[in-house]
């Protein structure tokens, strides 16, 4: 089973920052946060990851709460083409294990 | 190259005929993963090898399907005697510590 919950769909404005949460109440201290996306069609992609500091690329920003039981993705001026699937997962580096991904959240960027 | 390349991108097959689709990692990425994606569907974990160890294939649906990786590097992964229900999108990734780069995957249609 995957060790992260995300609702299954959100809406959000074209132009508007799109939060999309996460929650990994089990996770471990050695376990990082990582988000991918998946557009139609196409191969998951890589966003972006994170430990215990929030972090920000050009992409997006990652917020872990300070217990590091939940996060959120935030996509600062959401365009129609971020309409994804967004999974949220949390793995160990340098660990001998599969990775299950959940169903992910179903975000559609809305006109 | 750089990125992770599968082939064929679409194949079309008979009911009870066998596939071999291949998967070309990323060079010097040790962890090489197999999952395949129903329409509509999340991703679903079939099989992992990471280095020389013996691989993970606690996903693989049943024993029509097998996968082996050579020389730590290339990777096909073979359904024999092929059912509909095989008809999916089959994603390859590779990893070298954390992340994943995913492949475009494997359209594969069973009539």
């Amino acid at each position: 089973d995957a060790k992260t919950t995300q609702p299954p769909s959100m809406d959000c404005a074209e132009g508007r920052a799109a939060n999309l949460p996460c929650n990994h109440s089990t996770i471990s201290g050695n376990e990082y946060v990582y988000w991918y996306r998946q557009i139609h069609s196409q191969g998951p992609q890589y966003i972006i990851h994170g430990l215990k500091n929030n972090e920000t690329n050009e992409m997006a920003s990652l917020i872990i709460t300070e217990d590091r039981k939940s996060s959120t993705l935030i996509l600062p001026h959401a365009t129609l083409r971020d309409t994804a699937v967004y999974y949220c997962i949390v793995r160990a580096p340098n660990r001998d294990d599969k990775i299950i991904f959940g169903k992910g959240t179903r975000l559609h960027i809305l006109p | 190259g750089a990125g992770v390349s599968q082939s064929p991108s679409n194949k079309v097959t008979e009911k009870g005929k066998d596939v071999e689709l291949r998967c070309d990692p990323i060079s010097g990425h040790t962890a090489l993963y197999w999952y395949r994606q129903s329409l509509g569907q999340g991703l679903e974990f079939l099989i992992y090898f990471q280095g020389n160890s013996a691989p993970d294939k606690s996903g693989l649906p049943s024993d029509r399907f097998s996968a082996e990786r050579t020389g730590g590097s290339v990777s096909t992964l073979t359904i024999q005697r092929t059912q509909q229900e095989d008809s999916a999108v089959y994603l390859c990734a590779s990893s070298p510590n954390y992340g994943y780069t995913f492949g475009s995957g494997t359209r594969l249609t069973v009539v």
